[in-house]
């Protein structure tokens, strides 16, 4: 079964610094990837996702994702974070003929400080 | 505006009570999901279906109960044979063709008393 592994279960980051939340999946196959982010409270938005073709990926609010096969990463990146950026994010992965279905991992809560 | 709406936002329960959670979508998305969020755990599939009148358990799916009559339609019934029903549960729905992200509701905030 495929599994989804985010390292960092707290991240603190000053406003304006760069960010880099890390992801790493277990699959034999290529998987197809998001990355989503959540508010206390709320549900979950989609931020960016990778399906095939150029490993780096843009989405919304400034962030970006690049794709390591070699690594099984797909690590997301942000040049400057800003105070409103604060909010768990969660990776997830899914596959060919797994039903729609997606794997998701455990968070990462961001904190800003500013 | 399309979207998914959870109903309602906090419950409350008695041990011992079965609870019915909505999730009602306006998207035209084939498939549905139900996830238990729990702090430090990410989110778990309890149950979900890909078309109108079929659904698979999921990974933690004991004590719960969903059907779905209706495209727009998924509610989740939580039973007094769940052991720990006390979580935050959300609804996503996706169109249900490879690769398609899946939309997420709002949440239900249940709490077991």
């Amino acid at each position: 079964a495929q599994s989804v592994t985010q390292p960092d279960i707290h991240i603190t980051v000053s406003e304006g610094a760069s960010l880099e939340l890390r992801c790493n999946y277990s699959y034999g196959a290529t998987p197809y990837l998001f990355w989503y982010v959540q508010s206390p409270g709320q549900g979950l938005q989609l931020l960016l996702k990778y399906f095939s073709g150029d490993t780096l990926v843009q989405g919304i609010k400034g962030f970006e994702a690049e794709f390591k096969r070699s690594q099984s990463s797909f690590n997301l990146r942000k040049p400057s974070v800003h105070w409103s950026d604060a909010a768990e994010y969660f990776c997830a992965v899914g596959f060919t003929g797994g039903g729609n279905k997606l794997t998701f991992g455990t968070g990462t809560q961001l904190k800003v400080e500013l | 505006d399309g979207g998914i709406t959870q109903s309602p936002k906090y419950l409350f329960r008695k041990e011992g009570q079965n609870v019915t959670l909505s999730c009602e979508q306006n998207l035209n998305h084939d498939a549905m999901y139900w996830y238990r969020q729990d702090p430090g755990q990410g989110l778990r599939l309890i149950y979900y279906s890909q078309i109108v009148n079929d659904f698979q358990k999921g990974d933690i799916a004991e004590g719960y109960s969903v059907s779905r009559e209706k495209k727009e339609s998924f509610p989740l019934t939580v039973t007094s044979a769940q052991k720990n029903p006390t979580a935050f549960y959300l609804c996503a729905s996706s169109a249900g063709q490879p690769y398609n992200e899946q939309f997420f509701g709002p949440g239900t905030r249940l709490t077991v008393l």
